[in-house]
């Protein structure tokens, strides 16, 4: 089956700076890539997805890019903020009709330091 | 509308009870996915309706877990005689699926913490 990890495990950085998260995964048959944020106590949110069919995707000061060779993807935040800080998880599946059942990686704790 | 709800939020059991969790999902979505999340950890997958069917339950850890969604809605997650290990956040996520119109976007609920005694 499908195995993510995910790194580093925790990334301090200062406001204003970027941040970045990279995850492989080790099933090639995986095509669908999304990232949630998890604040403490609270649900996790969709922020950005990506199919394999792109190498990269943008939405504001999020990114993400996929090397479908290398079995890797990450996730970029630029101008980053305090509100950014939160537990963010990258997750790997094969994309279905209905819906993806997804392997998450352990989460990286991101703290943003005003 | 509202999103996906979940009840209990916290539960305590002592070693050897059963619990039944609740999720309600948004309304209308076919898929609905049950995940348990250990302290710490990402969210891992338990098991799988589309609609009332339970297409996958693979993530099941032992025969003492059991879910249902008998009408295609709201779903419970059943433990019986529940054990230390069972402690974690269980998290539940609807999505509407393309095929009905939708993504296949997951929207969690605020997930269920079960703490065992």
């Amino acid at each position: 089956g499908e195995n993510v990890e995910q790194h580093p495990s925790t990334l301090s950085v200062q406001e204003g700076d970027s941040a970045v998260i990279k995850c492989t995964y080790s099933d090639s048959a995986s095509n669908y890539f999304p990232w949630y944020k998890q604040e403490l106590g609270k649900r996790p949110q969709l922020i950005i997805d990506i199919r394999s069919n792109v190498g990269e995707k943008k939405d504001q000061r999020i990114a993400v890019t996929l090397n479908k060779t290398a079995k890797h993807f990450s996730l970029h935040i630029t101008e980053t903020q305090p509100e950014d800080s939160a537990v963010y998880f990258c997750a790997a599946t094969i994309y279905m009709e209905y819906g993806n059942k997804l392997v998450f990686g352990a989460g990286t704790i991101l703290r943003v330091k005003s | 509308g509202a999103g996906v709800s979940q009840s209990p939020r916290y539960k305590v059991a002592k070693r050897g009870q059963d619990v039944a969790l609740r999720c309600d999902p948004i309304s209308g979505h076919v898929s609905l996915f049950w995940y348990q999340q250990a302290l710490g950890q990402g969210p891992e997958f338990l098991t799988y309706f589309q609609n009332e069917a339970q297409l996958d339950k693979s993530g099941l850890p032992s025969d003492r877990f059991f879910a249902e969604r008998p009408e295609g809605s709201v779903s419970t997650l059943k433990i019986q005689r529940t054990q230390q290990e069972d402690s974690a956040v269980y998290l539940c996520a609807s999505s509407l699926g393309r095929l009905a119109g939708g993504t296949n976007e997951q929207y969690f609920g605020p997930g269920t913490r079960l703490t065992v005694t």
